[in-house]
């Protein structure tokens, strides 16, 4: 069984540009959560879609965040424009069905993030 | 915040010897489970345990779970330098109305070989 995919793996940017990350999540899983984890941290859920519907964001910075599971598959995160304090590693993880924690979550290696 | 406080933030220990590694939350949990990244890497799950259980086993994993403390606790038998890694701890709380993991600090445990 193929593994949750992410592109790409490491990005360099300068503060005040935009970037995006994608994510493939396991054939089948409804569920998909964007992470973010800060050095030293451990990860911080910004997002998570059941199928192409938000469940909860309640963590993302609309002002600079946004993220998108078209046909609820693939998923997008962006941020527009970047600040120094976004320099984190993405994690996106996807789960069968998401009901609460009674599923294991899968993630994929991470886009490394450095915002100059 | 973080729900999860693990201790300690980093153990040092030689292969072969246990390595245990302790977690606190603040509220009531579906749930805790145990996950490990190594270094650039994804995270992997462990195990999870569930409110009604007090202790888990899983090959060389032994997890502990006290309610009435808020604790957990994560024992690796006979470490191996393959075991060098980061863990972390993950509740799950049906209360709060958000439904993902909340995620300690973590654990940095070194293997010597």
């Amino acid at each position: 069984e193929a593994g949750v995919a992410q592109s790409p793996r490491y990005k360099i940017i300068e503060k005040r540009q935009s970037v995006a990350f994608w994510c493939n999540p396991i054939s089948g899983h409804a569920t998909l959560y964007w992470y973010q984890q800060i050095l030293g941290q451990g990860p911080k859920l910004l997002i998570q879609f059941q199928n192409n519907g938000v469940v909860d964001d309640s963590q993302l910075p609309k002002d600079r965040f946004s993220a998108e599971r078209l046909k609820g598959v693939d998923s997008t995160l962006k941020i527009q424009p970047a600040k120094l304090e976004d320099s984190a590693v993405y994690l996106c993880a996807s789960s069968v069905t998401g009901v609460v924690g009674q599923e294991t979550q899968y993630f994929g290696p991470g886009t490394r993030l450095l915002v100059l | 915040s973080q729900q999860g406080e693990e201790d300690p933030q980093a153990l040092s220990i030689q292969e072969g010897e246990n390595a245990t590694m302790n977690c606190s939350y603040k509220t009531s949990i579906n749930n805790l489970q145990w996950y490990r990244q190594n270094s650039g890497r994804g995270l992997v799950h462990l195990i999870l345990i569930r409110s009604n259980e007090r202790e888990k086993h899983s090959g060389r994993l032994r997890v502990t779970l006290d309610t009435s403390k808020k604790s957990s606790s994560l024992l690796i038998t006979a470490s191996r330098a393959a075991d060098t890694a980061s863990y972390f701890c993950a509740t799950a709380t049906e209360f709060t109305g958000r439904r993902a993991l909340t995620f300690g600090s973590g654990t940095r445990l070194q293997v010597q070989p």
